[in-house]
């Protein structure tokens, strides 16, 4: 199946730093998610790119695409202590006639931002 | 409007128990799906279902059942427990694809 991975497994700045995350994945796929856990919280959506885009925006999140690579990155500007959390990609694999639609997630990067 | 609530939000169990673990939502969502996440091994899908009444294997099924009576319930049942399965579950949902929203999860250890 196919899986986003993401790089580095852990990533420790200071605040005010920028912080830069990357998910490769495997197989085509129809659009890339990026969400949030803080720990021992349930996840929490930050941003969706479909398949035709190359980069999408939201507050300091920026988050690009690139299919010919089969990769994704997460910029997070100005890094906040609130921003430590871990980040998952999670792929989409398709959307089959509104029956089918599942994610798949990669195991997740850890990022400490020290105040 | 609570989102996506799940109960309980802790228990231990002793091998070969039973329980059930109950995911609610109150968004009118058509898909629901339940995760489990181990250290080290990000989330993996359990069950997931895309209307009422129905219901599909995700990548780790086994042991597990589930059930949708209800639009807004998907219920996780674990028949004889093993400590294999001493994991935090996560229940979301989903409008019709896109964007997941998640519960808080249930922590569960298996004795």
């Amino acid at each position: 199946s196919q899986q986003g991975e993401e790089d580095p497994q852990a990533l420790s700045i200071q605040e005010g730093e920028n912080a830069t995350m990357n998910c490769s994945y495997k197989t085509s796929i129809n659009n890339l998610q990026w969400y949030r856990q803080n720990s021992g919280r349930g996840l929490v959506h930050l941003i969706l790119i479909r398949s035709n885009e190359r980069e999408k925006h939201s507050g300091r999140l920026r988050v690009t695409l690139d299919t010919s690579k089969k990769s994704s990155s997460l910029l997070i500007t100005a890094s906040r202590a609130a921003d430590t959390a871990s980040y998952f990609c999670a792929t989409g694999d398709g959307y089959s006639g509104g029956s089918n639609y599942k994610l798949t997630f990669g195991k997740g990067t850890l990022l400490t931002v020290n105040p | 409007n609570a989102g996506v609530t799940q109960t309980p939000k802790f228990r231990v169990l002793k091998t070969g128990q039973s329980m059930t673990l109950l995911c609610a939502q109150d968004m009118n969502h058509e898909y629901m799906y339940w995760y489990r996440q181990d250290p080290g091994m990000g989330l993996r899908l359990i069950h997931y279902s895309v209307g009422e009444g129905t219901t599909a294997k995700g990548e780790v099924p086994d042991g597990y059942n589930v059930s949708r009576l209800k639009k807004q319930n998907f219920l996780l049942g674990l028949e004889s427990a093993a400590p294999s399965q001493t994991s935090v579950y996560f229940c979301a949902s989903s409008l019709k694809g896109g964007t997941q929203y998640f519960g808080p999860g249930t922590r569960l250890t298996v004795l």
